[in-house]
């Protein structure tokens, strides 16, 4: 049983460059999210998927975009990387809606430098 | 922001010791949850307690929510090594909001 896989688990862009980070879970949950960490922030939310097709802004969207390919599979986006991008990515998965009393999943994070 | 705020920032003990962490939340939620990271890896959770809940254990765990205050504190008994993390609490609304984070070292 893998939970949430991501890949890579590590990648160092240019400014300017574009890429896309995979995320993938096998535990048939609804809801997928999209984290960053940097230091001495703790994690913050970046976008959300409440549900197949759906997709909402987090605390931090800006300068990203995702994609919800289906109930497996949630992408996360930089089109233009920035070197305020530099951190560590998370993704989660939970079962059941935002509000409900499941736990989140976590991966295993990408770790991404941008010079 | 609407980040957590989790105190103390580090926490140094010794094996057998007990260590508590206290986190205080902005918002209203409908339940607060407690998170591991050991370095270099995902978070790992660890109990979830109810708006309508003051305190739970779990194992060597022992949480307790204060709503009135804002607060929540974790309290892990007879530590060991291997407590040696990081530990996040999370209020959870629609989405969860987490806090800065502990960092427990536990020495032999």
């Amino acid at each position: 049983n893998a939970g949430v896989t991501q890949t890579p688990k590590f990648q160092v862009l240019k400014t300017g460059q574009s890429m896309t980070l995979q995320c993938a879970q096998d535990m048939n949950h609804n809801s997928m999210y999209w984290y960053r960490q940097d230091p001495g922030m703790g994690l913050r939310l970046i976008y959300y998927s409440a549900s197949e097709g759906t997709t909402d802004k987090g605390e931090v969207p800006n300068g990203y975009n995702v994609s919800r390919l289906n109930k497996r599979e949630f992408s996360l986006r930089l089109e233009s990387a920035a070197p305020s991008q530099t951190s560590v990515y998370f993704c989660a998965s939970k079962s059941g809606t935002g509000g409900s009393n499941q736990p989140q999943h976590f991966g295993d994070g990408t770790r991404l430098s941008i010079l | 922001s609407q980040q957590g705020e989790e105190d103390p920032q580090a926490l140094s003990i010794q094996e057998g010791e007990n260590a508590t962490m206290n986190c205080s939340y902005k918002t209203s939620i409908n339940n607060l949850q407690w998170y591991r990271q050991n370095s270099g890896r995902g978070l790992v959770h660890l109990i979830l307690i109810r708006s309508n809940e003051r305190e739970k254990h779990s194992g060597r765990l022992r949480v307790t929510l204060d709503t009135s205050k804002k607060s929540s504190s974790l309290l892990i008994t007879a530590s060991r090594a291997a407590d040696t993390a990081s530990y996040f609490c999370a209020g959870n609304t629609d989405k969860l909001i987490f806090g800065t984070g502990t960092r427990l070292q536990v020495f032999p």
